[in-house]
Order: C-alpha cells, then structure tokens, then sequence
C-alpha cells in the first residue's frame, strides 16, 4: 500500500460545480497534512493546509479524518482556472521533516 | 525577493556524465529538499536536510548525493547518470510556524534527460 494515496482522475467537471478530492495516508503518527496545486510544467505551490477542526479559504475548504486517515479537499464553484492537478502531502510521523506527496488528482474544469 | 533558484532549468546529459544540480533559497529557512517527479508517479523524496548540518535519505535516494553547503543552499549530485534518472527535479524549502505546520515552498524545475 502506498504512503499517500490519491486518486490520479482526472475529474472533467462544468463550470460552477463542486467537486471534492480524498487521499488517504498510512502513517497514523503523522500530524502535518497540505493541499498543494500544480499547474502544467509548474512547480507545486501550497494551496493550504489541513488543520483537525478543518479549514476553509474562500471556496476551498480542507477537512482532515484521523480515525480514517484522510483528507479531503472540496471546490465550490468550480472556475476554469481551477484547472490543475491537486497535490496531496503527508508528514511521514511528527516532526520528521519527510513530506510524503501523493501521485495528484487531475481536475479539468469545463465551459 | 527570488525564493527558491534552482539551476540549470534544463540538461542533458549522456549516460556516466556527473552533474550537480543547484538550489539556493533566501528565505532563512531550516529545511531544504530534493524531489524528482515522473510521470504517474508524483514527487518522490530523494534527500532532505532538516537544518544546516545535517542530511537524510529521502524515498529514492539511490544514485544521488547531496550537500548541505550552508543554510542558503542545498545541491544534488549524480555521479553517474543513468537513462532511469531522467526527470524533472525540484528543490523546496520549509519552515516551521507557530501553529506547527510548514510551507514548503518549491523552485521552478530542473528537466534533467539522460541519453
């Protein structure tokens, strides 16, 4: 089984919709979780982290599931230019400074 | 203000060629970073340092060196270039904020091909 695992899509959404991103983790010591997006031949940029009681910024909002070890990523309002692949990232343990990426979601938003 | 530089952006190399990829970050950050990302694979953890001093294996570590030369810079050494170490490489550095996660933030790429 893999560290990260995401599912690779891609997911073909219209405009407007929501649509929602799980990766699961391992690690069950592990305490940093992120959401980074990565455009096309681009280096990866952070879209934002996952905090336990969850976290939203603007249309974004991030949850975390210790029990079942996932994180979640859900879009609303789906913009063209939300189109990229989204990058699931997981400190291996606590402290360790090892950031395990998943393999990325790819999201493809249509006119 | 330039963040995270890699160089070079693009090379290529022939097989047993050596290479050194450069990484400097001028944000005063602890940790520094090397990934390589394949196609369907993601981004791999090759070295990392957590602090000027100190380096660790990453996932893929095989085939690759690293020196931590001070706190600004982090570079990665192939001694050997093999076909299998074609990629495109990143450089990121972290650090830690109050509430306890980090940004990573990443340099633009190197596309390394080796023929």
């Amino acid at each position: 089984r893999k560290e990260v695992e995401q599912d690779p899509g891609p997911f073909n959404v219209p405009e407007g919709a929501t649509v929602a991103f799980n990766c699961t983790y391992s690690n069950s010591a592990s305490q940093s979780f992120f959401w980074y997006r990565q455009d096309c031949r681009k280096e990866p940029k952070l879209l934002m982290s996952v905090y336990s009681s969850g976290n939203e910024d603007g249309r974004f909002t991030a949850q975390l599931n210790r029990a079942s070890q996932y994180i979640s990523l859900l879009i609303r309002d789906s913009k063209l230019s939300d189109s990229a692949t989204y990058l699931c990232v997981v400190e291996r343990g606590s402290g360790t400074y090892k950031y395990i990426f998943g393999t990325g979601t790819r999201l493809k938003v249509l006119a | 203000n330039a963040g995270v530089t890699q160089t070079p952006k693009f090379q290529v190399l022939k097989t047993g060629q050596s290479m050194t990829l450069q990484c400097a970050q001028d944000m005063n950050h602890n940790s520094m970073y090397w990934y390589r990302q394949d196609p369907g694979m993601g981004l791999r953890l090759i070295y990392y340092s957590a602090s000027e001093g100190t380096t660790d294996k990453g996932e893929v570590p095989n085939g690759y060196n690293v020196s931590r030369l001070n706190k600004r810079e982090f570079s990665l050494r192939l001694e050997s270039a093999a076909p299998s170490q074609t990629s495109v490489y990143f450089c990121a550095s972290s650090e830690i904020h109050g509430s306890g996660n980090t940004e990573a933030f990443f340099g633009q790429g190197t596309r390394l091909t080796v023929v």
